[in-house]
C-alpha cells in the first residue's frame, strides 16, 4: 500500500492563481482531512470528509475549496491565492473521525 | 484554545529514556489520548494511543494517569533519530493539534 499520497510536493504559485492540491488514499479510509502548518501554529484543521460526497469545514476553511466525489481522493482547491496561504499542506485519513490519522508527505507552497 | 498543553521543549542524552508529559485538561470519559512524531517537517506519524490503561507498542510505551488529566511517552532508549515535535493532540470530534515538544536528543 502506498498509503496517503500528495501532489505537487512544492509549488510556487502568483498572488491570485489558481490550483489543486492532490492527495490520494488507498486504505479505504471513509474519512479524509486538509491541514496546514504554519511556523510556531501547529497544524491546523481546513477542510474535512467522513464520506464520498460529504465534506465540512475545519477551523481555518476560508479561502479553499473541497469535494469528494470518490473514497480515494480528496483533492484542494485555491481559487485566487492570496501570500497569506504560504504554508505546508497535509493530507490525512483514517477510517473514523476519532480513529489514528494517517498523514501524507506533504505540499509546500509558497504564493509570491 | 489548546486543550492539551506540552513543554515547548526537552533536551534527552542518546540511549537514555525520554519522557514527554502532556496535559489533558479537558479530556472526556470516552476520548483517546493519542501521540504524534514529526521529524523535520514530513508528514506527522502515528507513535501510540490509549483510553485508560498504560500501552506499549514497538515505538514507544504510554502512561496515563488515573484521572486521565495528564500522559506520559516513554521512549526509552533514545537514539539521534527520535530527533522530532512530539504532539499530543485533543482528540473530540476532529484532532487538535497544538504546537508539541521539540525533542533533542543529545549525542
Amino acid at each position: 500500500n502506498a498509503g496517503v499520497t500528495q501532489t505537487p510536493k512544492f509549488q510556487v504559485l502568483k498572488t491570485g492563481q489558481s490550483m489543486t492540491l492532490q492527495c490520494a488514499q488507498d486504505m479505504n479510509h471513509e474519512y479524509m482531512s486538509w491541514y496546514r502548518q504554519d511556523p510556531g501554529m501547529g497544524l491546523r484543521l481546513i477542510h474535512y470528509s467522513v464520506g464520498a460526497g460529504i465534506t465540512d469545514q475545519g477551523e481555518v476553511p476560508n479561502g479553499y475549496n473541497v469535494s469528494r466525489s470518490t473514497t480515494e481522493d480528496f483533492p484542494l482547491r485555491l481559487l485566487s491565492a492570496a501570500p497569506s496561504q504560504t504554508s505546508v499542506y497535509f493530507c490525512a485519513s483514517s477510517s473514523g473521525t476519532r480513529e489514528t490519522q494517517y498523514f501524507g508527505p506533504g505540499t509546500r507552497l509558497l504564493v509570491l | 484554545d489548546a486543550k492539551t498543553t506540552q513543554p515547548p521543549s526537552m533536551d534527552c542524552a542518546e540511549g537514555r529514556a525520554a519522557n514527554l508529559p502532556c496535559n489533558h485538561s479537558t479530556i472526556s470519559g470516552n476520548e483517546y489520548v493519542y501521540w504524534y512524531r514529526q521529524i523535520h517537517s514530513q508528514g506527522p506519524q502515528y507513535i501510540i494511543h490509549g483510553l485508560k490503561n498504560n500501552e506499549t507498542n514497538e515505538m514507544a510505551s504510554l502512561i496515563i494517569t488515573e484521572d486521565r488529566k495528564s500522559s506520559t511517552l516513554i521512549l526509552p532508549h533514545a537514539t539521534l533519530r527520535d530527533t522530532a515535535v512530539y504532539y499530543c493532540p485533543h482528540v473530540a470530534d476532529q484532532f487538535y493539534f497544538g504546537t508539541g515538544t521539540s525533542l533533542t536528543v543529545i549525542p
